[in-house]
């Protein structure tokens, strides 16, 4: 059965701290990994990643693929309160339309 | 539209009714899915339609809950005879295509009393 695990489930830090997420994944034909936060409601898309070891930036976000070993890294550098969120990991199939989504790691920011 | 649309952003209802939840993609993308999402729990995915097709609805929770879309475009997800436990947020998401970026809207949270 396909799945998508994603840890830690919740992480709380300071104001300043760098963080990285974790998402390992079990798939047959992988198509791509898919990163997302979800403040309030939406999930809104931050990354989408098809090939290992190439970074993608936006910020002081960053994330990287290892398709060798199944997992996907989201950091997070000197974090702010407004990256408060759940972020959600999702990895897309070749053979469907189907996303297969993590349950999310809820972060929390303390100033 | 800019983004996807849904209404309303909040519905309260008594148990037993029906209720009918509308998604307003984004002008040209093709496919459109419906996920719930219950306190503190992931996406549960509810259904897909490609165009006006709905190749899956296996997702679907129970028979009272069913789905159109009309003109490649607008959605409607409706529950018939609301139960407590239909109590979560439903997400709409549309993509160009299939296994593309969804983008999703700001949800519905259904309150069943």
């Amino acid at each position: 059965e396909d799945k998508v695990v994603q840890s830690p489930l919740s992480l709380v830090v300071h104001e300043g701290d760098t963080v990285t997420l974790n998402c390992s994944y079990e798939v047959t034909n992988f198509r791509s990994l898919l990163w997302y936060k979800q403040e309030k409601k939406a999930p809104t898309f931050l990354f989408m990643l098809t090939s290992s070891g190439i970074e993608k930036k936006s910020g002081r976000l960053s994330s990287i693929l290892d398709k060798k070993e199944l997992f996907s890294i989201l950091n997070i550098t000197a974090t702010q309160t407004g990256d408060s969120a759940i972020y959600l990991c999702a990895v897309a199939l070749l053979s469907n339309y189907q996303l297969i989504w993590g349950a999310g790691t809820k972060l929390i920011i303390k100033p | 539209g800019a983004g996807v649309s849904q209404s309303p952003s909040n519905k309260v209802t008594e148990k037993g009714k029906d209720v009918e939840l509308r998604c307003d993609p984004i002008s040209g993308h093709t496919a459109l899915y419906w996920y719930r999402q219950s306190l503190g729990q992931g996406l549960e995915f509810l259904i897909y339609f490609q165009g006006n097709s709905a190749p899956d609805k296996s997702g679907l929770p129970s028979d009272r809950f069913s789905a159109e879309r009309t003109g490649g475009s607008v959605s409607t997800l409706t529950i018939q005879r609301t139960q407590q436990e239909d109590s979560a947020v439903y997400l709409c998401a549309s993509s160009p295509g299939q296994g593309n970026i969804q983008y999703f809207g700001a949800g519905t949270r259904l309150s069943v009393l």
